[in-house]
């Protein structure tokens, strides 16, 4: 079974400062991993995802995620965070089976 | 216009009730997804259909169900409400492993 596990609930940052959102996930091969964000009132939109190949991942609003196979994670990172950037963050895993496993979430919140 | 509609948006009803949330996508996406999202739980998956022959439960299906009426239209019914099922509902496509949200209904029951 695949699971993902997001350690924070809330994260609070200064706008300007680095972020790194984390993302740990349980699944017997290689996942397909993604990360998605929700802004207030909104749907998920997809910030970027991890299929195969350079483990190192851009998205789009210049974030960033790394694959590490041997830690199980893949961590969400931001060098300069905006005020736009407070949302709702979410970490998915999927198998290849078309059915994702959400994680439950860590709500931004950036201070100017 | 977006490309994944819901409607409605917001709405209250109460214990008993059956209510059918509707979902609508231009993107010509085969498959599609229900969820429900409560603070703190994430995303959990309701139903889904890979085409419009093809319905399967996801991880919480009890008291829910589906109608795919073409490609593009995906329905989900609460056959009686009760006061727990109060959430913000989305519905989704994929493709190439993508999921394409719409922007939810929240649903209120008392």
């Amino acid at each position: 079974a695949q699971s993902v596990t997001q350690p924070d609930i809330h994260i609070t940052v200064s706008e300007g400062a680095s972020l790194e959102l984390r993302c740990n996930y349980s699944y017997g091969a290689t996942p397909y991993l993604f990360w998605y964000v929700q802004s207030p009132g909104q749907g998920l939109q997809l910030l970027l995802k991890y299929f195969s190949g350079d483990t190192l991942v851009q998205g789009i609003k210049g974030f960033e995620a790394e694959f590490k196979r041997s830690q199980s994670s893949f961590n969400l990172r931001k060098p300069s965070v905006h005020w736009s950037d407070a949302a709702e963050y979410f970490c998915a895993v999927e198998g290849g089976s078309y059915i994702p496993t959400f994680g439950r979430g860590t709500s931004l919140i950036v201070h100017p | 216009d977006a490309d994944v509609t819901q409607t409605p948006r917001n709405r209250i009803t109460k214990t008993g009730k059956r209510i059918m949330l509707e979902c609508s996508q231009t993107k010509g996406h085969d498959r599609m997804y229900w969820y429900r999202q409560d603070p703190g739980l994430g995303l959990r998956l309701i139903y889904y259909s890979f085409d419009v022959k093809d319905i399967n439960k996801g991880e919480i299906s009890d008291g829910y169900s589906v109608s795919r009426q073409a490609q593009a239209k995906f329905s989900l019914s609460l056959e009686s409400a009760i006061p727990n099922q109060t959430a913000l509902y989305f519905c989704a496509t994929q493709r190439d492993d993508t999921q394409y949200f719409g922007p939810g209904t929240r649903l209120t029951v008392l």
